[in-house]
């Protein structure tokens, strides 16, 4: 059965580019890869989805080789409100099925 | 901006206890999700519905059922709390690009229930 692995957590300094990497073997071939962010007592919240290369919007950018069995999500020039939960989620293959497969989540802590 | 809201930030309830978390989205969503949140294990799938009057089981349907009445309504429903079933509640809703696809889902602010 697939699975995601991400780091538990990550330390950083404010002004550093982040990166967070999620391995996902067996996703599924048309499906795309998704990031999310959570600050405590609150839902998590969309920040960027692709499917190959790289992606890059306002807030960060996405990374994802060819072989698709990992993604890294970069935050440039981190600051203090960047400190937070970071999941990544992808649909895998189960089987006959596809399942919606979220990592464990990556707590950031930006520092001053 | 979508918006999903939930009934109730936090809630205590009594072991026996029927229990209904409710959960509304305003961007006519086809699909609905409910999911738990415990420390150290992530998201956790417990139901989604792809239409009215649909429903799927997720990853850990057990000692839960939903209710799809209206499109933007979803509701959860603890049949007989349990202090086993203690955590944070997640709804989401997402278009339908194909109910497996890693689609954008927008999350409520969740309801943190505790039995006691």
């Amino acid at each position: 059965l697939a699975k995601t692995t991400q780091p538990i957590s990550m330390d950083s300094y404010e002004g550093q580019e982040v990166n967070i990497t999620c391995s996902h073997n067996n996703i599924a071939t048309n499906d795309y890869i998704t990031w999310y962010q959570q600050f405590p007592s609150q839902g998590p919240r969309f920040i960027i989805q692709g499917y190959k290369t790289k992606v890059t919007n306002e807030v960060a950018s996405l990374f994802i080789p060819a072989d698709r069995k990992s993604s890294t999500l970069s935050l440039p020039r981190v600051s203090l409100s960047d400190t937070a939960v970071y999941y990544c989620l992808v649909a895998a293959n189960a089987g006959n099925n596809r399942k919606l497969i979220w990592g464990l989540g990556t707590s950031l802590a930006v520092n001053p | 901006d979508v918006k999903v809201t939930q009934s109730s930030r936090y809630l205590v309830k009594r072991t026996g206890e029927k229990v209904f978390l409710e959960c509304v989205q305003d961007m006519d969503h086809e699909n609905m999700f409910w999911y738990r949140q415990d420390p150290g294990l992530g998201l956790r799938l417990i139901y989604f519905s792809y239409d009215v009057k649909m429903k799927e089981k997720g990853d850990i349907p057990e000692g839960y059922s939903v209710s799809r009445e209206k499109k933007e309504r979803f509701s959860l429903i603890l049949e007989s709390a349990s202090t086993n079933q203690t955590s944070m509640y997640l709804c989401a809703s997402s278009t339908a690009l194909g109910l497996y696809d890693a689609d954008t889902q927008y999350f409520g602010p969740g309801t943190r229930l505790t039995v006691l």
